[in-house]
């Protein structure tokens, strides 16, 4: 079976760090480009990171600012999402995504695979 | 950064009726990399269509995708009860991946 397992989600207090991770199973995560999507509490989906098969593609949304950093183990099917100095804004759902790598940038059928997400709550 | 622009925000049908979406880009989107999403309360979103038009692995045949120039649209034939929910479009040609804010599927 596909699956992706988010794990690390919790309450975090303003200007404070967690480190996500997504556990992947059932295919060849070494050939999938990967992704982080977030998705507010009653907001639409939001594009966070991506790192790419081969790990020589890594892309963030602009609104990040640097502040989290994308990450992959092919060896331990793994992606990880380091979150820093962490905001009331960032509170969200964090769902792990994955696609078919066509080449190290582009997708051959979207991204298809889906976590269930871990939630992130920042709050003092 | 592509912008993507969902309409209507929400739709009320009922169930038997046909359903159109849309979504268009600010900017040219190759029609390769467009894709659709579901997301029902409480669930992961599920992929329905890629490249524009062609659908995922377990989709219906009810729904279609389809594109002209920047504009692009989502059709439901005939709605089933499982069909309400929100659906997101999201272009995966350039980063930032953006996604559409999403139209609300409701029954009436």
């Amino acid at each position: 079976e596909v699956q992706l397992v988010e794990s690390g989600g919790g309450l975090v207090k303003p200007g404070g760090s967690l480190r996500l991770s997504c556990a992947a199973s059932g295919f060849t995560f070494r050939s999938y480009n990967m992704n982080w999507v977030r998705q507010a509490p009653g907001k639409g989906l939001e594009w966070v990171a991506s790192i790419s098969s081969g790990l020589s593609h890594i892309y963030y949304a602009h609104s990040l600012k640097g502040r989290f950093t994308i990450s992959r183990d092919n060896a331990n099917n793994s992606l990880y999402l380091q979150l820093n100095s962490l905001r009331a804004e960032d509170t969200a759902v964090y769902f792990c995504v994955g696609g078919a790598a066509h080449s190290e940038i582009y997708y051959y059928y979207g991204m298809d695979v889906w976590g269930q997400g871990t939630t992130v709550t920042v709050s003092s | 950064e592509i912008v993507l622009t969902q309409s209507p925000g929400t739709l009320s049908l009922a169930p038997g009726e046909r359903a159109t979406l849309s979504c268009r880009a600010s900017q040219n989107v190759d029609r390769i990399y467009l894709a659709w999403f579901q997301q029902k309360p409480g669930q992961a979103p599920r992929l329905l269509i890629y490249g524009a038009s062609s659908r995922a692995t377990g989709t219906p045949d009810r729904f279609s995708g389809s594109a002209s120039g920047t504009d692009f649209t989502l059709t439901i034939s005939r709605l089933e009860p499982e069909d309400f929910a929100v659906y997101y479009c999201q272009q995966y040609i350039s980063s930032p991946y953006t996604f559409g804010q999403g139209t609300k599927l409701e029954i009436k």
